[in-house]
Order: structure tokens, then sequence, then C-alpha cells
């Protein structure tokens, strides 16, 4: 079982460039999250999406899309890609059936740089 | 606004016991969660708080009181693996985790 899986491990994009991060997880939850993680700042959520068909937007959402067309894929796009967005991308997901502790389990991460 | 606040950095010797502390001030309470990440690594899920007191797992025990908005960490018997970033995560009324900045703990020999 490999858990959650996040392609590319690293990546360097000119800027106004076109990407897309993909993750893939095989534990059949139902939330599935995007984070960006900053020195000095704590993670940060993009997107999440709670079932499949559903995405709803985070904390810092600006030039960022997802889409969930299943349960186990949830790739995130950067249309037109800046410096600021130079950072470590996480996936993560979740069971999400409802109350209790509702464990977050995160990716290797991906790593990009915009120059 | 919400705040998780965490030190930096923390220094230990291997062998003892370091209590790495975490206040926040978020719009709810849906329970607290410690995570370890190893540099260049993912977070994992160490320990899970939604009622006060300790939980202990272990080497490492978690202690919350919701009055005072205020969580610990509690590493026993430290060793070289556990040098990393510690996250203290609270899960707010719109079920989202708001994470602090790490403290990132250095353990010397």
């Amino acid at each position: 079982i490999a858990g959650i899986t996040q392609a590319p491990t690293s990546q360097i994009l000119a800027a106004g460039r076109r990407m897309t991060l993909r993750c893939t997880q095989d534990m059949r939850h139902n939330a599935m999250y995007w984070y960006r993680q900053d020195l000095g700042l704590g993670l940060r959520l993009i997107h999440y999406s709670n079932t499949a068909g559903t995405t709803g937007k985070g904390e810092v959402p600006d030039g960022y899309s997802v889409s969930r067309a299943n349960t186990d894929d949830f790739p995130l796009t950067l249309a037109s890609a800046v410096p600021s967005q130079t950072s470590v991308y996480f996936c993560a997901s979740s069971e999400a059936v409802g109350g209790g502790e509702d464990t977050q389990y995160f990716g290797p991460g991906t790593r990009l740089t915009v120059l | 606004g919400q705040n998780i606040d965490q030190p930096t950095e923390m220094t230990a010797t291997e062998g003892a016991i370091v209590q790495i502390n975490c206040t926040y001030q978020t719009s709810g309470f849906n329970g607290l969660f410690w995570y370890q990440q190893h540099a260049g690594e993912a977070p994992t899920f160490l320990s899970y708080n939604v009622l006060d007191g300790l939980e202990e797992k272990g080497r490492f025990s978690s202690f919350l009181s919701r009055s005072k908005g205020y969580s610990y960490l509690l590493l026993k018997e430290l060793q070289m693996k556990d040098s990393a970033s510690y996250l203290c995560a609270v899960r707010d009324s719109n079920y989202q985790l708001i994470w602090g900045a790490g403290t990132k703990l250095i353990i010397k020999p």
C-alpha cells in the first residue's frame, strides 16, 4: 500500500507557465487537501475536497485550481505560475466519515521553484 | 484572526525530557493535533487531543487545556532521531486545520 503519492518530486518552472501537481491516494479516503509550506509559516490550506465531485477554497486559493473527478486523484493546477508560488506543496487525505479524530495523512511533497 | 503560537526552536540533550508548548486562538475548537516533520519530509501524525488532560503514547505525551487555549507535547528519553520540527494544529469551527509554524527541536549528544 503506497498511501499518498505526489508527482513530480521537484520542478523548476518559468513564470507564466501552466503546471499541474498530481496527487493520488489508495486509502479510499473521502477528503483530500492541498497545502503549501513556506519557511517560517505554518502549513496553509489552498483547496480541499470533502468527497469526490466537490471542492472548496482554503486560506490561500488565488492562482490555484483543483478538481476531484474520482476518490483517488486530486490534481492542483497553477494556471500561470508566479515566483510567489515557489513553495513545498503537500497533498493530504483523511477518512472524513463524520466527527472523531479524522487524522490527515500527508504525501511526500512537491518542491516547486518558479523563476 | 486565528493564531497558533509555538517556540521557533528548542535544544535538548539526548536522554533528557523536553516540553514543547503551543497556545492557540481559533474560531471554534474541534481537536488539537501534533505532527512530527523531519527535514525534507512530510509531516507524520503523533497525537490528537479533544478533551482536557494528558494522552500518553510511549515516549510521547500530549496535554490539552481548552479553557487556557494551551497544549504541550512532552518527549521523554530523547533520541537523536527525535531531531525534527514539531507542528501543532487546531481544527476550527469549519473543521479545517489551522497550523502553527512549527518548533525545530535540536538534540545534542
